[in-house]
């Protein structure tokens, strides 16, 4: 059973307009959320996170939004550009056992085109 | 140079080898991760360690034996692996035991004929 799920496989958007990427989990007892990015032949490299507590996040052209009581999170991206064309996971953390374990999406291809 | 090392980054194996992957992180955390990656597969959990003790082992086959000798290192040894076991295998390091974000390395790309 998925706990985190990325409905979309693949998204394209214009340079300079907005990426949407979703997330779905169905374990209510994550407490903290992530976002990474992953280019080929390299690992995930964080980009943003949330914590239970809050709805939104924001660090520069990336922004996160946490809906609790419908289990989703979303990554914004604006404006788009052609550097940011990679695979995006999201990922969710619960302390179980006295272990933070992290549990990862199948990932999004995003492609910015110029 | 990044926090976390991964070597070697491609390994070819047969089935009756025997090999290592090695993490070293840099960044003085005190929890690291195994992770696999199959194509087309969610990042599967494989093992968890926090100050040199395991504190997760997600079912993962015998074949598969995980060492973290200190904070900074951990070993994966492969020993009679089977074809589907190919994948990238990611180590990642966090500050623990809190929440925080995974860093991860880039990788040992693993094939077994």
């Amino acid at each position: 059973d998925q706990q985190v799920k990325q409905n979309s496989p693949s998204l394209s958007v214009q340079e300079g307009r907005i990426s949407i990427l979703n997330c779905d989990y169905t374990n209510s007892m994550f407490d903290y959320f992530l976002w990474y990015k992953k280019y080929p032949a390299e690992g995930p490299t964080f980009l943003i996170s949330i914590s239970s507590i809050k709805d939104k996040n924001e660090d520069g052209r990336f922004t996160v939004f946490l809906n609790k009581s419908a289990k989703h999170l979303s990554l914004h991206i604006v404006p788009s550009q052609p550097g940011d064309s990679a695979v995006y996971f999201c990922a969710a953390a619960q302390l179980t056992s006295g272990t933070y374990k992290y549990i990862f999406g199948t990932g999004t291809r995003l492609k910015v085109l110029a | 140079e990044t926090g976390v090392t991964q070597t070697p980054r491609h390994l070819v194996m047969g089935m009756t080898n025997k090999k290592s992957l090695k993490c070293e992180q840099h960044l003085g955390h005190n929890a690291m991760y195994w992770y696999k990656q199959s194509a087309k597969k969610p990042l599967e959990l494989m093992f968890v360690y926090n100050f040199k003790e395991q504190t997760e082992n997600n079912s993962v086959p015998s074949r598969f034996s995980p060492e973290c000798p200190n904070s900074s290192h951990l070993f994966l040894h492969l020993h009679t692996l089977q074809p589907e076991d190919s994948a990238l295998y990611l180590c990642a390091s966090r500050t623990g035991p809190n929440t925080g974000e995974l860093f991860f390395g880039e990788g040992s790309r693993l094939t077994v004929l």
